[in-house]
């Protein structure tokens, strides 16, 4: 299977601690995005971390890929109710330009 | 900020009747895709469009799917003759250079 997978498949949290997912993948990539999907709902862009990238970031969003191990991870910073969603890795390898998904990290934020 | 947007949010349908769902991708994007989600699964690829042809597509994009780009602006997916099993939420995407962005979905629902 070519597509990324989450750990871990469910996290709780408190609001105002740190969330960090992390994500596995098998190919070489051309780049590595995060998406967020609320319940029902579509997906949303969250971030895209090039293959020469190690590290990004976004407001209380970091991301780090590191492509010895194949891996990457999405830390969210002071999280909020309002982070309560899924949360996808994705990538395009290759030349194909298809996006495969895995399962997710459901993400709980408790008030 | 440009988006995807696509129409209906809802449509029912019943089993054998043509659908046709619309999206309408960022202006100057290149690339351009239908996914869709089963209730409480992973989010599928079905295909991807580049240069007014289909670029990839996966098994479940069999004969009783089309896409069609009929003008400069409309992206469209069209299902001959629904089953029940195409009872899903749809996402079309498109992208530029590299960043996918998601539309927020029709739930489709054949009864």
């Amino acid at each position: 299977s070519q597509q990324g997978e989450e750990d871990p498949q469910a996290l709780s949290i408190q609001e105002g601690e740190n969330a960090t997912m992390n994500c596995s993948y098998k190919t070489s990539i051309n780049n590595l995005q995060w998406y967020r999907q609320n319940s029902g709902r579509g997906l949303v862009h969250l971030i895209l971390i090039r293959s020469n990238e190690r590290e990004k970031h976004s407001g209380r969003l970091r991301v780090t890929l590191d492509t010895s191990k194949k891996s990457s991870s999405l830390l969210i910073t002071a999280s909020r109710a309002a982070d309560t969603a899924s949360y996808f890795c994705t990538h395009s390898w290759g030349g194909s330009e298809k996006l495969v998904f895995g399962k997710g990290t459901k993400l709980t934020v408790n008030p | 900020e440009p988006e995807v947007t696509q129409t209906p949010s809802h449509q029912v349908t019943q089993m054998g009747q043509e659908v046709i769902l619309r999206c309408v991708p960022i202006s100057n994007h290149l690339y351009f895709y239908w996914y869709r989600q089963i209730l409480g699964q992973k989010v599928e690829f079905l295909v991807s469009f580049y240069n007014n042809e289909i670029s990839e597509k996966s098994e479940i994009f069999d004969d009783q799917f089309s896409v069609e780009r009929p003008d400069g602006s409309n992206f469209t997916l069209k299902i001959r003759s629904t089953k029940l099993e195409d009872s899903a939420m749809y996402f079309c995407a498109s992208a530029g250079v590299a960043e996918a962005f998601f539309g927020q979905g029709t739930r489709l629902t054949v009864v």
